[in-house]
């Protein structure tokens, strides 16, 4: 099957600057991406997705833009917290015999120095 | 609203041993419900998913299989464990219905170690 894939493995920022996570998808049939958040231990969290008509969305503190083109994905995070120190994921979702899936990329550590 | 239940948090199970995994949702209605498993500084990769009560589909041949007795209630079991289940196992539930996208709710996950 195709994959989702990310740029790089690790990111260290200096806290208040900004961080921008990368993603590569291979599905251009993929209508559909998530980013996602997991703190060590926990089930990952939602953060932002977009749907392929679009190429920005922003929420508080993240954009997410898409490049159908090349097929890139990339989260940014705007004046990065200590607290936003975690792995990040994107997916794709898959239209599968009777359900949509979702697939996940390896995730990116994003480490925020103080 | 919505909650998502998975249990035991932790297991250690010897090599050979079997078993079982339970999830529960609440609050919804016919969700599609996932297992994904995450080896150690790796990504998700989904194990089952189903769409309806007895409906399973696998992702991946293994040692491990799913049912859904119930509509909100996904168990992973298997019969003998083997080293390479080991891994960190992450029940998801999302709205159900074909064709239709949208966020996956996690439950809080369930770390296997098998010795």
């Amino acid at each position: 099957g195709e994959s989702v894939g990310l740029h790089l493995p690790t990111l260290s920022v200096q806290e208040g600057d900004n961080s921008i996570i990368n993603c590569a998808y291979s599905n251009s049939a993929s209508d559909y991406f998530i980013w996602y958040k997991q703190e060590s231990g926990k089930g990952p969290q939602f953060i932002i997705d977009i749907r392929s008509n679009m190429d920005k969305r922003q929420g508080q503190r993240v954009t997410v833009l898409l490049n159908k083109t090349v097929k890139h994905l990339s989260l940014q995070i705007a004046a990065t917290q200590p607290g936003d120190s975690a792995v990040y994921f994107c997916a794709e979702n898959m239209d599968q015999t009777g359900a949509n899936n979702l697939f996940f990329g390896t995730g990116t550590r994003l480490t925020v120095i103080p | 609203s919505q909650t998502i239940h998975q249990w035991p948090a932790t297991l250690v199970q010897p090599v050979g041993s079997p078993l079982s995994l339970e999830c529960t949702v609440e609050g919804t209605s016919n969700p599609n419900l996932y297992w994904y498993r995450q080896a150690a500084g790796r990504g998700l990769q989904l194990l089952f998913y189903s769409v309806g009560i007895g409906q399973i589909s696998s992702e991946v041949p293994q040692n491990l299989s799913a049912s859904r007795p119930q509509d909100r209630q996904f168990i992973l079991s298997s019969k003998k464990l083997l080293l390479s289940d080991s891994g960190f196992y992450l029940c998801a539930w999302r709205d159900g219905g074909t064709g239709n996208t949208g966020e996956l709710f996690f439950g809080e996950g369930s770390r296997l170690t098998v010795l």
